[in-house]
């Protein structure tokens, strides 16, 4: 069965700290996926990997920045959490770069900034 | 530039009725993808559908339906007596053939079901 999780459902953290969002997949799917989701907006993305050690921009990269070290493991980093970054983020992985591709989620983490 | 709108925020219905949930999407490719995913309470979104610019038949997976035009540019997904287990959000997403697998979300649909 396809499984993609996120280390944390929920997250506290105050202004100005560093944060870590963790997601790991086991299907061995090239591409991971950050997005965040607030009400009215969808699901808006943040950065995406194709490959180990490679990532790009998604449409709203600033203030956030991400790792991939290992195939499975697609980390967001907030460097300085600030209030508007109060969100849901979801995690996703798909097979391949061609278009068309089902990507699977994880059950997102809730992040609160105070 | 590629888009996707789902005109209606929040929906409620009784027990049984039947209900549409609108997507309309804008792109300039002639090879795209759309989907479907459903997001209950427990937050993770689950996919339901996908359907590729080619193939215009109209699908149907148990209660639920889902009807491409290509003519209106909309993929609406209806769901037949509808049940409380059906209270979620539902989103419409496009993959057109420049993004290479990133997917383009509308705001989502909050379907409200009460017994």
């Amino acid at each position: 069965d396809v499984k993609v999780t996120q280390s944390s459902r929920y997250l506290v953290k105050r202004t100005g700290e560093k944060v870590f969002l963790e997601c790991v997949q086991d299907m061995d799917h090239e591409n991971m996926f950050w997005y965040r989701q607030d009400p009215g907006l969808g699901l808006r993305l943040i950065y995406f990997s194709y490959d180990v050690k490679m990532k790009e921009k998604g449409d709203i990269p600033e203030g956030y920045s991400v790792s991939r070290e290992k195939k499975e493991r697609f980390s967001l980093i907030l460097e300085s959490a600030s209030t508007n970054q109060t969100s849901m983020y979801l995690c996703a992985s798909s097979f391949g770069t061609t278009t068309g591709n089902i990507q699977y989620f994880g059950a997102g983490t809730r992040l609160s900034v105070l | 530039a590629q888009k996707v709108t789902q005109a209606q925020t929040e929906i409620s219905v009784v027990e049984k009725e039947d209900v549409t949930l609108d997507c309309v999407y804008e792109t300039r490719d002639t090879t795209y993808y759309l989907f479907w995913y459903k997001q209950p309470p427990s937050g993770e979104l689950v996919f339901l559908i996908r359907r590729n610019s080619f193939d215009e038949q109209n699908e149907i997976s148990g209660r639920y339906s889902w009807n491409f035009q290509k003519s209106t540019s909309s993929f609406n997904f209806t769901i037949t007596a509808s049940q409380v287990v059906d209270s979620a959000v539902y989103f419409c997403a496009l993959d057109g053939s420049g993004n290479t697998g990133k997917l383009i979300f509308g705001q989502g649909t909050t379907l409200q079901v009460k017994p």
